[in-house]
């Protein structure tokens, strides 16, 4: 089945900084989604690409979907606070089963004050 | 709240018990999905319900999981005989349509097995 590798794992940063993150996968994929997860909470939709190349921004937030559409990074600009959580990357099945989500395993943000 | 409700937020039950959880989806939305979350996993995609279609329940681990979806609105995850491994967050989610694009969570159920 598809698999997502979001990179890195963890990232301990200081307040300002910015954040990188990325996630590969084996397959093609025609969405890419970006979730923030937060201690006791579901994950919230930050960001969706649809199309190859597109970069797109939701405040201090940029995404771009990768040229060969099996890649996608997600940046964080001047970390506050409140960015900390786990960040996931997801991606809809392929053909009839575009429904099913695909995630990464997240990458967990932990931003010093 | 026009956000995807679950109840309950933690459920605490003993091994061979029955479970029962419950999601409200957006006002509006067609298709309801249910994920589980286990520790250091990502998320597991289990049943996935569409306006009167028959749901896609591929992703159930075991025939002690089943679900339903009345009215086209609620609905509920049930696992029997719960067993230790069973523990976990389960998340739903809904959508406005499907095509897998921009599902909205709920704040999921911390299922704990003793």
């Amino acid at each position: 089945g598809q698999q997502l590798n979001q990179s890195p794992q963890s990232m301990f940063i200081q307040e300002g900084e910015d954040v990188s993150m990325n996630c590969t996968s084996s397959s093609i994929f025609n969405t890419w989604l970006w979730y923030k997860q937060e201690p006791g909470e579901g994950p919230v939709l930050l960001i969706a690409l649809y199309k190859a190349g597109e970069l797109t921004s939701n405040g201090r937030l940029t995404a771009q979907f990768g040229i060969t559409r099996k890649d996608s990074f997600l940046n964080i600009s001047a970390s506050i606070p409140s960015d900390v959580g786990i960040y996931f990357c997801a991606g809809p099945g392929s053909g009839g089963s575009n429904y099913k989500l695909t995630f990464g395993k997240g990458t967990l943000l932990t931003v010093n004050p | 709240g026009a956000g995807v409700s679950q109840s309950p937020s933690n459920k605490v039950t003993e091994k061979g018990k029955d479970v029962e959880l419950r999601c409200d989806p957006i006002s509006g939305h067609t298709a309801l999905y249910w994920y589980r979350q286990s520790l250091g996993q990502g998320l597991e995609f289990l049943i996935y319900f569409q306006g009167n279609s028959a749901p896609d329940k591929s992703g159930l681990p075991s025939d002690r999981f089943s679900a339903e979806r009345t009215g086209g609105s609620v609905s509920t995850l049930t696992i029997q005989r719960t067993q230790q491994e069973d523990s976990a967050v389960y998340l739903c989610a809904s959508s406005f349509h499907s095509g897998g694009a921009e599902q909205f969570f709920g704040p999921g159920t911390r299922l704990t097995v003793l």
